[in-house]
């Protein structure tokens, strides 16, 4: 069964604090992995990654994938109360058929 | 302006009662995809559409049909909702897939069903 697991599913740091976020993945026909931030609302796109050890940059957050290890981590340093928020993981497999993790509840206490 | 629109965007209904949650897309994407979104369990897919008239089913399909017979339009049917389809919707579309490349989803704003 094709499955993408985030952890940790929650996580509460304090404001200035770095954090790591981690996918991991198991799917047929893998083709690409994305991440997605979201807030009260819906999903908003943040990063695709493609190729294995390209690291994307947008600001203070960033992203890597390893497709030896089938994952990859999201990074945030120097947070912000505005980084709160729901963290999504998915990966699209084959024809577009995407799969998403259960995503990581990230809180910043100022 | 570029968006996903949903309607409608909150909805409590009864057991039974046939319904539809509309979608449209004024960006000309050829693929669009529904999901629905329940806590500890992230967002899951429904159905998926490449392009007009084609279809595929995503992870959780039992209990909804979709129809795609106009590009900028993808509504969710319920034709007997029960309470486990309680949930929060989203829509989604992107462009098409070209090469390697994939571009981001765009999401609507969600719909949050409620079946008694």
């Amino acid at each position: 069964e094709d499955k993408v697991v985030q952890s940790p599913l929650s996580l509460v740091v304090h404001e200035g604090d770095t954090v790591t976020l981690n996918c991991s993945y198991e799917v047929t026909n893998f083709r690409s992995l994305l991440w997605y931030k979201q807030e009260k609302k819906a999903p908003t796109f943040l990063f695709m990654l493609t190729s294995s050890g390209i690291e994307k940059k947008s600001g203070r957050l960033s992203s890597i994938l390893d497709k030896k290890e089938l994952s990859s981590i999201l990074n945030i340093t120097a947070t912000q109360t505005g980084d709160s928020a729901i963290y999504l993981c998915a990966v699209i497999q084959g024809a577009q058929k995407l799969v998403f993790g259960q995503g990581t509840r990230l809180t910043i206490n100022p | 302006e570029a968006q996903v629109t949903q309607n409608p965007r909150y909805l409590i209904t009864v057991t039974g009662k046939k319904l539809t949650v509309t979608c449209s897309q004024n960006m000309n994407h050829e693929y669009m995809s529904w999901y629905r979104q329940d806590p500890g369990l992230g967002l899951r897919q429904i159905y998926y559409s490449m392009n007009v008239e084609v279809t595929d089913k995503g992870d959780v399909p039992e209990g909804y049909k979709v129809s795609r017979k106009e590009k900028r339009n993808f509504p969710l049917i319920l034709e007997s909702p029960s309470p486990n389809q309680t949930s929060l919707y989203f829509c989604a579309s992107s462009p098409p897939l070209q090469g390697s490349l994939y571009n981001e989803q765009f999401f609507g704003p969600g719909t949050r069903l409620t079946v008694l």
